[in-house]
């Protein structure tokens, strides 16, 4: 089983559209929360930080369970721009700076 | 700030040779690793630095070597590349070595071995 897990995509809406993707991962001693944003092969850089109370950057929210090790995040009001994939990333205390990616779920807006 | 940068872009290589990816970094970061990204995985990290002078290995760290001698640089070295070895390397810098600090990637290098 992979550490982390990602739904499968790609995940085509329509524009104004409102979208979430899912993560599990499977180390309860994870303790850091990251989706980052990866375009076109380009290099993945951070969309936002998952903290325990769930947050909310703009269009862009964020929730964690830990009792069930998920993560989520929702994009309301999908622009063309939002298209990229997206990678859940954890990391645990005790790892120091190694994250561990999911596998990444591809959206693809669509005027 | 250049932030994090990566040579060559592109490469191609034949299998058997080696060569040399390099990374530098202009933030003072501490922290530097490496990773490789493969289609329909996410990144896997190969080694990675908490400070000069010092390595170690991450998840698939074989057929690798690295160094570390100043902060701002950590070159993967392929000692001999194999078509295994094909795939888009990220390496990437954080302040230091804590879980929850924002990491930085460069662009990537994207090898092909024949």
């Amino acid at each position: 089983r992979k550490e982390v897990e990602q739904d499968p995509g790609p995940f085509n809406v329509p524009e104004g559209a409102t979208v979430a993707f899912n993560c599990t991962y499977s180390n309860s001693a994870s303790q850091s929360f990251f989706w980052y944003r990866q375009d076109c092969r380009k290099e993945p850089k951070l969309l936002m930080s998952v903290y325990s109370s769930g947050n909310e950057d703009g269009r862009f929210t964020a929730q964690l369970n830990r009792a069930s090790q998920y993560i989520s995040l929702l994009i309301r009001d999908s622009k063309l721009s939002d298209s990229a994939t997206y990678l859940c990333v954890v990391n645990a205390y005790n790892q120091g700076g190694k994250l561990i990616f999911g596998q990444g779920t591809e959206l693809s807006v669509k005027p | 700030n250049a932030g994090v940068t990566q040579t060559p872009k592109f490469q191609v290589l034949k299998t058997g040779q080696s060569m040399t990816l390099q990374c530098a970094q202009d933030m003072n970061h501490e922290y530097m690793s490496w990773y490789r990204q493969d289609p329909g995985m996410g990144l896997r990290l190969i080694h990675y630095s908490v400070g000069a002078g010092i390595t170690d290995q991450g998840e698939v760290p074989n057929g690798y070597n690295v160094s570390r001698s100043t902060t701002e640089d950590f070159p993967l070295r392929l000692l001999s590349a194999a078509p295994s070895q094909t795939s888009v390397y990220f390496c990437a810098s954080s302040y230091n070595a804590g879980y929850k600090e924002t990491q930085y990637f460069g662009p990537g290098t994207r090898l092909l071995v024949l």
